[in-house]
């Protein structure tokens, strides 16, 4: 069974620009959320999509936002980038709403220059 | 913030028990107790979970006190590929987010 995917691996970005990273949750998995590890602040809760539909968003600015499709893949965008919004991105999945373990993916890794 | 504290680092020798203590002395009565696991720049890896009694997988065991307020992870022969930092998390059944602390970094040496 393949596990969670993410997409890129690495993502070198200018300070302003726009990052759009990407997660495909283990088959049958409907949730969807996304973890910010930044160096000395760990693991921070960003967001969770549930069939489509954002259940809940960490303490975050607006300007990090996502979306989730049909098939239950799931895109988080990044506005306005910032120096320090240069981390590890995690994208975990699980089989229903809030219940169930978070299988996490290997991490997409942005760097703002 | 996280319910849990947890010791910074941890040493263990190969093939010995690993023992990894969590205290979370403000779990109310529907939270689970989760552990995951984290090698160098992976994504976490799930453990185990209980709410009260202990629990056994293929890969640790989760004791969970009587009263609740603490537990400890069980690594029954650890090896240098359990080097790794441990979280422990206290999780309401139905919210999706999980709360990482710092964790325990363990080592596990030759």
């Amino acid at each position: 069974e393949a596990g969670v995917t993410q997409s890129p691996t690495h993502l070198i970005k200018t300070r302003g620009q726009q990052a759009t990273l990407r997660c495909s949750p283990i088959s049958g998995h409907t949730s969807v959320y996304w973890y910010q590890q930044a160096l000395g602040l760990g693991l921070q809760f960003l967001l969770w999509y549930d069939e489509g539909e954002e259940r809940n968003r960490g303490n975050f600015p607006p300007r990090f936002s996502g979306r989730q499709f049909p098939n239950y893949s799931s895109e988080l965008n990044v506005n306005a980038l910032e120096l320090e919004d240069s981390a590890l991105y995690l994208c975990a999945s699980s089989l229903r709403q809030g219940t169930y373990e978070q299988y996490f993916g290997p991490g997409t890794r942005l760097t703002v220059t | 913030d996280a319910k849990t504290t947890q010791p910074p680092s941890m040493d263990c020798a190969e093939g010995r028990a690993a023992n990894l203590p969590c205290n979370h002395s403000t779990i109310s009565g529907n939270e689970y107790v989760y552990w995951y696991r984290q090698i160098h720049s992976q994504g976490p890896q799930y453990i185990i979970h209980g709410l009260k009694n202990n629990e056994t997988n293929e890969m640790a065991s989760l004791i969970i006190t009587e009263d609740r307020k603490s537990s400890t992870l069980i690594l029954p022969h650890a090896t240098l590929r359990d080097t790794a930092v441990y979280y422990c998390i206290v999780r309401v059944v139905g919210e999706g987010k999980l709360i990482f602390g710092q964790g325990t970094e363990l080592s596990v040496k030759p």
